[in-house]
């Protein structure tokens, strides 16, 4: 059972572009991390949100966390082609532990 | 820079072989894990250790095992592969539970004849 279900799965947008990425469960998280994945690598890690309601920027990516902490969004302002990858969201689902589930990913194209 | 490295990228074995997946961590990380990485699957956990010699089961820990007998090393044993264990691994360490980071070696990718 895949409690984390990320849409849309693939995203193909032109340079400049605004697009949201969601990450959505029925069950509460006590955090939640975005990561992003470029090809041949390994993921790294963009963003953790802990509170509900909580919302981060890094450069033009803003995350928010619901506020009941069963979802989040990734939102990108004017994409750059250094914007493609694939990006995971991954949540704990309660305090102090140490696995996470991944969501199943959103793989964004960024065309110039 | 924090490293963690995976001995093999790639590596072609036949189906009854044993396999070995070997990742090493240069950050002193209590936590260190192995998960699988399947298309529109996302990331799915095998196993991970939270100290040395310590090991739990993730969500999908059938047809694996794992030694972690150092600090900084973290193997994954596949006792005899099978097709359906072709698929990207990537191993992970973290300081330790809830909030940290998880940083991820740059995968070996398995195929399994």
């Amino acid at each position: 059972t895949q409690l984390l279900e990320q849409s849309p799965q693939f995203l193909s947008i032109q340079e400049g572009e605004n697009l949201t990425v969601y990450c959505n469960s029925s069950s509460v998280f006590s955090s939640l991390q975005w990561y992003r994945q470029e090809p041949g690598e390994g993921p790294v890690l963009l963003v953790t949100v802990v509170t509900g309601g909580e919302v981060k920027k890094l450069k033009r990516l803003t995350f928010q966390f619901g506020d009941a902490r069963k979802d989040s969004s990734l939102h990108i302002t004017a994409a750059q082609p250094g914007d493609t990858g694939l990006y995971l969201c991954a949540g704990a689902r309660t305090s102090g532990t140490y696995k996470y589930i991944f969501g199943t990913g959103t793989r964004l194209k960024v065309l110039a | 820079d924090v490293k963690v490295t995976q001995s093999s990228r790639y590596l072609v074995k036949r189906t009854g072989e044993k396999v070995f997946l070997e990742c090493v961590q240069d950050m002193d990380h209590e936590n260190m894990f192995w998960y699988r990485q399947d298309p529109g699957l996302g990331l799915r956990l095998i196993y991970f250790s939270y100290d040395v010699k310590m090991k739990e089961k993730g969500d999908i820990p059938e047809g694996y095992s794992v030694s972690r007998e150092k600090k900084e090393r973290f193997s994954l044993i596949l006792e005899s592969a099978s097709t359906n264990q072709t698929s990207m691994y990537l191993c992970a360490s973290r300081t330790g539970p809830n909030t940290g980071e998880l940083f991820f070696g740059e995968g070996s990718r398995l195929t399994v004849l």
